[in-house]
């Protein structure tokens, strides 16, 4: 019963350099998300799928891409690392019956040299 | 848009009872969750409040008044375990029902 999964747990990167972050569930969810995690704050959405086919912006898009591959996998594109992409980042995906719940990921965190 | 405050850190010693407050300022309201996240973890759920009032899971329990704005999170027996930061979120009236977090409550518990 794996939930979700991340890959890769850890990443270095080099400045300008770019990385495919990626998120499969097998719970079946139409919903999934991708947050970043910076010290002392909450999490932020970067981007979030409503449904296979569908992808939309959240609070902090600029510097990243998505694709909703398929109802599982759920991937973040940097096409060009910044330092101030250095976080940890976490996928989510939620059941379809409300309730305010959301299955996260381990997350990766990635440092920007 | 989406606003909450929560205490940025608690303590408390093992066997007390803590309240965490979150407040909130939203374009729309459609509940508030809560949940812990353990340092280098993941964040795990809690619970969800969609309606006023208190909701009980063993040791812990969330109260939400939407007239006020208001919840919070209610640990009772309070264990070393319990130590990890606990935050609050609102969940979005959009089509993927998106969360709102707001920054998180360190929870120190001591011996």
């Amino acid at each position: 019963n794996a939930g979700v999964t991340q890959t890769p747990k850890f990443q270095v990167l080099k400045t300008g350099q770019s990385m495919t972050l990626q998120c499969a569930q097998d719970m079946n969810h139409n919903s999934m998300y991708w947050y970043r995690q910076d010290p002392g704050m909450g999490l932020r959405l970067i981007y979030y799928s409503a449904s296979e086919g569908t992808t939309d912006k959240g609070e902090v898009p600029n510097g990243y891409n998505v694709s909703r591959l398929n109802k599982r996998e759920f991937s973040l594109r940097l096409e060009s690392a910044a330092p101030s992409q250095t976080s940890v980042y976490f996928c989510a995906s939620r059941p379809s019956l409300d309730g305010g719940i959301q299955y996260f990921g381990a997350g990766t965190r990635l440092s920007v040299l | 848009g989406q606003s909450l405050e929560q205490p940025s850190e608690v303590t408390a010693v093992e066997g007390a009872i803590v309240q965490i407050n979150c407040t909130y300022q939203t374009s729309g309201f459609y509940g508030l969750s809560w949940y812990q996240q353990h340092d280098g973890g993941a964040p795990t759920f809690l619970s969800y409040n969609a309606l006023d009032g208190l909701e009980e899971t063993g040791r812990f329990s969330s109260f939400l008044s939407r007239s006020d704005s208001y919840g919070y999170l209610l640990l009772q027996e309070l264990q070393m375990k319990d130590s990890a930061s606990y935050f609050c979120a609102v969940r979005d009236p959009g089509s993927a029902r998106q969360l709102t977090f707001g920054s998180g409550t360190q929870l120190t518990v001591l011996p």
